[in-house]
């Protein structure tokens, strides 16, 4: 079992949808959350950085986090065209390490 | 202020042959890590330096190795190159202590023929 489960898409939606994006974690010892957005031949980009459970928002994203049922979600409103991009749930340990587990990324393509 | 940067951006190799790669952080940051993206795997985790040492590995063969230096500028090598190293690989820095953001360069694409 991969400690990051993610759902690799693609998932399409119309523009001005709610997107929803999810991963699911098994170690408990993970305790910082990450959302990466991806283009296209380009390194990750940083989204949303939380450590606590509950929602974090900024802008018209929102990450929700649920270490009771190891869960943690995406939220994209009023989703755009430019959102189109490959999104990353990454996570890692409390102490002693920048190793990042990363899943393996949902593709999303928002129709205009 | 500049992001990461990762040279060369695209690189094509034979089996057998070496190959060094380039990370310079942003400016500040003293971690850098290091890891390989494929369509299969997704995104592992190679190593981690920080303050010329490296901090953590990941489960991949010794052929595998990095560096760092004084200025924090890292580079990997991969040694004896097989078809499966053909990958992007994405270099990553954060500022020292536990709870910083790591911030990706646009990665180095490795084609291994």
């Amino acid at each position: 079992q991969k400690e990051v489960e993610q759902d690799p898409g693609p998932l399409s939606v119309p523009e001005g949808a709610i997107v929803s994006l999810n991963c699911t974690y098994s170690n408990s010892a993970f305790q910082y959350f990450m959302w990466y957005r991806q283009y296209s031949r380009k390194g990750p980009e940083l989204l949303m950085y939380t450590y606590s459970s509950g929602n974090k928002e900024d802008g018209r994203f929102t990450a929700q986090v649920d270490k009771s049922s190891k869960y943690i979600s995406l939220f994209i409103r009023d989703s755009q065209p430019s959102d189109s991009a490959t999104y990353l749930c990454a996570t890692r340990r409390t102490s002693g390490t920048y190793k990042y587990i990363f899943g393996t990324g949902t593709r999303l393509k928002v129709l205009a | 202020k500049a992001g990461v940067t990762q040279t060369p951006r695209y690189l094509i190799k034979t089996r057998g042959q070496q190959v060094t790669l380039s990370c310079s952080p942003i400016s500040g940051h003293r971690s850098v890590s290091w890891y390989q993206q494929t369509p299969g795997q997704g995104l592992q985790f190679l190593f981690e330096y920080f303050s010329e040492t490296q901090r953590n590995k990941g489960n991949f063969p010794g052929r595998f190795s990095g560096r760092q230096f004084s200025n924090s500028r890292s580079e990997m090598n991969v040694s004896t190159l097989e078809l499966g190293d053909s990958a992007l690989y994405l270099c990553a820095s954060s500022r020292a202590g536990q709870n910083n953001e790591q911030f990706f360069g646009p990665g180095t694409r490795l084609t291994v023929l």
